[in-house]
């Protein structure tokens, strides 16, 4: 079945750009859209925006100004890179399948394990 | 911008009780709602999609309900291995996706 596996520096300085990257296997990236959402310690879970195969983004407006997500359809991966952080942006990162892109919905399934990324000098 | 209110925000029951949550959205969003459970230190599961719809392999004793504004999330007989929070999300058309805050669910 589809996995997802997210990489990537653990630790970000404050005002640099995070940089994360997720590797598809056991499917092919095509013919679904792909979103990156964060979890802070303790908190809720926050939509950070999607990527389809073709290069077509949608972002959280919240974070729009700062959000860039591109696709390697020859590598089955998707990135996300968030500039100008702050410790407000530490959380745990996932990246997940939008299965619901298919239907003309959203709905994440499967989700990559998550990835702790730590802004701090 | 959508927001999404759940509750309540915690709750303790026994095994074999029938839980239930509800999430609230800010404004009319069809069917457009669905929930996840996550257990400590793993990603979130996809458990129902679109209110209603029971996702593949997911035990029987989880449902959904609603539509418009007002949604109910039950578990008919709490099992130890559903704790967990349990957190409901909406989207629309543009899309914009927001999560409700969870709900922790405990063995009493």
């Amino acid at each position: 079945q589809v996995q997802l596996q997210e990489s990537g520096p653990g630790l970000v300085k404050p005002s640099e750009t995070l940089s994360l990257t997720c590797t598809v296997s056991g499917g092919s990236i095509s013919s679904y859209y792909w979103s990156w959402i964060r979890q802070p310690a303790g908190k809720g879970l926050e939509w950070i925006g999607r990527i389809y195969p073709s290069g077509s983004t949608n972002y959280n407006p919240s974070l729009k100004s700062r959000v860039t997500m591109s696709v390697d359809t020859s590598k089955n991966q998707f990135s996300l890179r968030l500039s100008s952080v702050t410790a407000a942006d530490t959380a745990v990162y996932y990246c997940a399948r939008d299965r619901g892109s298919l239907l003309g919905g959203v709905w994440f399934d499967p989700w990559g394990q998550g990835t702790l990324v730590t802004v701090s000098s | 911008d959508i927001q999404m209110t759940q509750s309540p925000s915690s709750l303790s029951a026994s095994v074999g009780d029938r839980v239930t949550i509800t999430c609230q959205a800010s404004q009319d969003i069809s069917n457009y709602l669905n929930w996840y459970q996550q257990k400590p230190g793993k990603a979130p599961k996809l458990l129902i999609y679109d209110a209603s719809n029971l996702e593949t392999g997911v035990p029987s004793r989880f449902s959904g309900s609603g539509s418009g504004t007002d949604f109910t999330f039950t578990i008919s007989s709490l099992q130890p291995e559903d704790i967990a929070t349990y957190y409901c999300q909406q989207y629309d058309n543009l899309p914009r996706v927001t999560f409700g805050p969870g709900t922790k669910v405990d063995i009493k």
